[in-house]
């Protein structure tokens, strides 16, 4: 049972415009949510978290939405560049266990 | 020092052998985690230690053996392993355990069980 899915495998953009990698989740308990970015033979690098008091959180070209009622987050990259390439995963824990679930991963390609 | 440092960057043993994988930091951070990631899937979590006590082992087959020996150091012996088991074993740390500051992620191992 996937708890948290990332429907969409890849993503291609064009340089300057706007990057949105989507992601779903099942669990109620969920309480924050996070997003990394991982170049391959690296492990994740956090990029941005969003606390589920919040609906949005923004951290310069990185914002994240978040739609409790749908259990939908959202991670805009705006503008994209090409150094954006990456795999970016959504991830989420509940209760401050410490425990990620992650989802299955977003491939973005951003072309010059 | 804002990094998690694993060691071997891969490694390849066979079912007898018995290895171990390291990991390190040096942020003052009370938690460190394991995470198993095969080929295309998700990271998993198998281990949490907080303040060098095991906090969840996620059901994980004996032939793992997580160990904290202090509070920057962080082993997962190996032993028995099956072909199966091969993948990036990733090491994580937290200030403590839960969510709120990220974690910083190391590079990981690469094994591959032959």
């Amino acid at each position: 049972d996937q708890q948290v899915k990332q429907n969409s495998p890849s993503l291609s953009v064009q340089e300057g415009r706007i990057s949105i990698l989507n992601c779903d989740y099942t669990n109620s308990m969920f309480d924050y949510f996070l997003w990394y970015k991982k170049y391959p033979a690296e492990g994740p690098t956090f990029l941005i978290s969003i606390s589920s008091i919040k609906d949005k959180n923004e951290d310069g070209r990185f914002t994240v939405f978040l739609n409790k009622s749908a259990k939908h987050l959202s991670l805009h990259i705006v503008p994209s560049q090409p150094g954006d390439s990456a795999v970016y995963f959504c991830a989420a824990s509940g209760s401050n266990t410490g425990k990620l679930i992650f989802g299955q991963g977003t491939t973005l390609q951003v072309k010059p | 020092d804002t990094e998690v440092t694993q060691t071997p960057k891969h490694l390849v043993m066979g079912m007898t052998n018995k290895k171990s994988l390291k990991c390190e930091q040096h942020m003052g951070h009370r938690a460190m985690y394991w995470y198993k990631q095969k080929a295309k899937k998700p990271p998993e979590l198998m281990f949490v230690y907080s303040y060098e006590k095991l906090s969840i082992n996620e059901s994980v087959p004996s032939r793992f053996s997580p160990e904290c020996p202090n509070s920057s150091l962080l082993n997962l012996h190996l032993h028995a392993l099956q072909p199966e088991d091969s993948a990036l074993y990733l090491c994580a740390s937290s200030q403590t355990q839960g969510v709120d500051y990220g974690y910083t992620f190391g590079s990981g191992t690469r094994l591959t069980v032959v």
